[in-house]
């Protein structure tokens, strides 16, 4: 059981919007700690999407965003596309692990 | 450019240790604030973070494998390396090494493509 809750599944329309929750605790994302969030495409590594709640590097998407809220984080995805369907994690620090959490990962699903 | 790449044996038996290596190019081991992480992943199942090591030698692990892990650098070589003992079937995952980057926390700019490691006698 991951230390970050995530849905284990999403599923969109093409361009429609969808949004990927991330549910911490006062260790981590309630400390004040920053969430980040990885796309990983099937048989390939993570890949850096969301870093700082809500900071793209460069080369990703206006359509992916991210916002946090006291324990919580979102990941939202506008204009969905088929390249989009791929595997989520939220990712944060944990003061009890004096470490890195992720989350159970999503499965975002394009219809 | 920042690229890391792991390597290491593709199967073990159990009770073994694993021994992996991430090579890495792009940036330095010794500057202050660099970072490399060790990250694995079972099949079809989550990201589970593992052990960290500093610029400054300083060295996290997770505590529930603490006893099991050790995490060293070679900064001349540019290399980190990640020893697991007693390994055991459970274990077998995709093992990740990656460049960690500051931040409130931190987070994981650049990964590797990951090595697939199996345990089976």
């Amino acid at each position: 059981q991951s230390v970050l809750t995530q849905p284990p599944s999403v599923s969109g329309a093409p361009g429609q919007r969808v949004t990927i929750s991330c549910t911490g605790s006062s260790s981590n994302i309630g400390a004040g700690f920053d969430v980040h969030w990885y796309q990983q495409l099937p048989g390939t590594a993570p890949k850096l999407l969301i870093h700082g709640n809500n900071n793209r590097p460069s080369g990703v998407p206006d359509r992916f965003s991210g916002s946090k809220s006291d324990t919580s984080a979102s990941l939202a995805i506008t204009g969905l596309q088929a390249e989009d369907e791929a595997d989520y994690y939220c990712q944060s620090y944990d003061t009890s692990l004096s470490g890195s959490v992720f989350g159970g990962g999503t499965k975002l699903t394009v219809l | 450019q920042i690229t890391l790449k792991e390597s290491g044996p593709t199967l073990v038996k159990p009770t073994q240790t694993l021994t992996l290596t991430c090579s890495f190019s792009g940036f330095s081991l010794s500057t202050s604030g660099v970072g490399v992480g060790w990250i694995r992943q079972p099949p079809g199942k989550a990201l589970e973070w593992l052990a960290l090591i500093y610029w400054d030698d300083d060295k996290r692990y997770r505590p529930t494998l603490k006893s099991r892990l050790t995490i060293t650098k070679d900064t001349s070589k540019n290399r980190v390396v990640l020893t697991m003992a007693n390994m055991d079937p459970v274990d077998t995952a995709t093992y990740y090494c990656a460049h960690r980057r500051e931040g409130a926390g931190y987070y994981f700019d650049f990964w590797g493509q990951g090595t697939l490691v199996t345990v089976s006698s």
